[in-house]
């Protein structure tokens, strides 16, 4: 069975500066892995997706992802974040085909001035 | 502009009422899916439909079932709700290959 881990339940970060959040994933088979975005009082919007080939994934408002299979990880980072990335952000995995996706818990990312 | 609408926003029902959420997808997609999200425990998914009249359980189906008669439309349904199935609902459909998922404005289930 297949299942998503976001370590990091709140991630407060000052604008301007780095972030990562991460994200580690099970499963027996090949999967696809996604970060979806939920801004406060809205629904759910994709970010990014890894489905093969390059490892690096770049996504939406200057998010990239890397996919890791050795470690089962694809963390997310932004060099520099603003405020309007104030969200919640889930990691999410899935089958190729035919398949259920898979949420993580979540990560709330706080952007202070 | 693809869409997947939720028939309610917001919901209020009492305790042991037969409770009915629609789903419709216009994308002609063949995967639909329903999660309930709670603070704390991201999206948990309840059950997920891969074609018309198929359906496959989730991580916590219990206390819930679902139809699907047509391709573009998914029902959730709560057979005798219950105060701790108050929570917001999601709708979810992606095509065959799983590549994206496309979300409904969810729906705000209050059980009294």
């Amino acid at each position: 069975a297949q299942s998503v881990t976001q370590l990091d339940s709140q991630v407060p970060v000052f604008e301007e500066a780095p972030v990562e959040l991460r994200c580690n994933y099970s499963s027996s088979v090949s999967v696809y892995l996604f970060w979806y975005v939920q801004y406060p009082n809205q629904g759910l919007q994709l970010l990014l997706k890894y489905l093969s080939g390059s490892t690096l994934v770049k996504g939406i408002n200057g998010f990239e992802a890397e996919f890791n299979k050795s470690q089962t990880s694809f963390h997310l980072r932004k060099p520099s974040v603003h405020i309007s990335d104030t969200a919640e952000y889930f990691c999410a995995v899935s089958g190729t085909s035919y398949d259920k996706v898979i949420f993580g818990p979540g990560t709330s990312l706080s952007v202070i001035p | 502009d693809v869409k997947v609408t939720q028939s309610s926003r917001y919901l209020v029902k009492r305790t042991g009422e037969k409770v009915f959420l629609e789903c419709v997808q216009d994308m002609d997609h063949e995967n639909m899916f329903w999660y309930r999200q709670d603070p704390g425990l991201g999206l948990r998914l309840i059950y997920f439909s891969y074609d018309v009249k198929m359906k496959e359980k989730g991580d916590i189906p219990e206390g819930y079932s679902v139809s699907r008669e047509k391709k573009e439309r998914f029902s959730l349904i709560l057979e005798s709700a219950s105060t701790n199935q108050t929570s917001m609902y999601l709708c979810a459909s992606t095509r065959i290959e799983n590549t994206e998922a496309f979300f409904g404005q969810g729906t705000r289930l209050t059980v009294v």
